[in-house]
């Protein structure tokens, strides 16, 4: 398995102003994964953090609105960039481990408010 | 492009009682599927796995079924407590090489004493 600390756990802000989130998986891990869950919705995939290259993201994600660095192999930061408060959503942090990485675990999540 | 529902969308019983949490998705080539539970405003929790090859899996009071053919998994949860109060979450993933996970929109359990 793998344990996930992601921080911070929630956080009100200003629209315009841009919030980072961190991750830090305790074991070494090829990629993670960074999702939003709107409220009421399900999840949707931002973008897959590989060590080393740039993310991948999803339609409708962009770097610009939602950079991600990726140092080493156990921690990733996602940006929420310009916040308006459609960008109010749960994030989360995700990962593969268990043989050939079948089993998904996810960090404890941001509550991110914008106002 | 597979699409994962679950049934109900909320469900409240009282405690003792055994129930059963649908989901069912379109795609029957999956790789594996995985229940999560989600406390309010919180991460997920992984409860089980099952791979395309498995019936089912257990844990504790908990028992997953999943039937590739017809497009469906159930969640089974023995002689229910106030604590199983969450939203549990089914999500399906197509592929190895497939890095990304289709999530229904999940039930909201409310287990009253």
């Amino acid at each position: 398995s793998a344990v996930i600390s992601q921080k911070p756990s929630r956080d009100i802000c200003q629209r315009g102003t841009s919030l980072t989130i961190q991750c830090q998986v305790d074991s070494q891990v090829t990629m993670m994964f960074w999702y939003r869950q709107q409220p009421g919705q399900s999840l949707t995939l931002i973008a897959t953090a590989n060590q080393g290259s740039e993310a991948t993201y999803e339609s409708g994600f962009v770097i610009d609105k939602f950079p991600i660095s990726r140092p080493n192999l156990t921690f990733s930061t996602l940006t929420v960039s310009n916040m308006s408060p459609e960008d109010s959503s749960i994030y989360l942090c995700s990962t593969r481990s268990g043989t050939g990485g079948t089993e998904a675990f996810f960090g404890q999540g941001t509550r991110l408010t914008v106002v | 492009k597979q699409e994962v529902t679950q049934i109900p969308a909320a469900l409240s019983v009282p405690e003792g009682e055994n129930l059963v949490l649908n989901c069912s998705f379109t795609d029957s080539a999956i790789y594996n599927l995985q229940w999560f539970r989600q406390d309010p405003g919180k991460g997920l929790t992984s409860l089980l796995l099952i791979q395309s090859s498995q019936r089912e899996q257990t844990s504790g009071r908990l028992n997953a079924s999943l039937d590739k053919s017809s497009g469906r998994s159930t969640l089974y949860i023995a002689a229910s407590q106030p604590g199983d109060s969450a939203t549990y979450l089914c999500a399906v993933r197509q592929g190895y090489n497939n890095n990304d996970m289709r999530f229904g929109a999940g039930t909201r359990l409310t287990v009253k004493p």
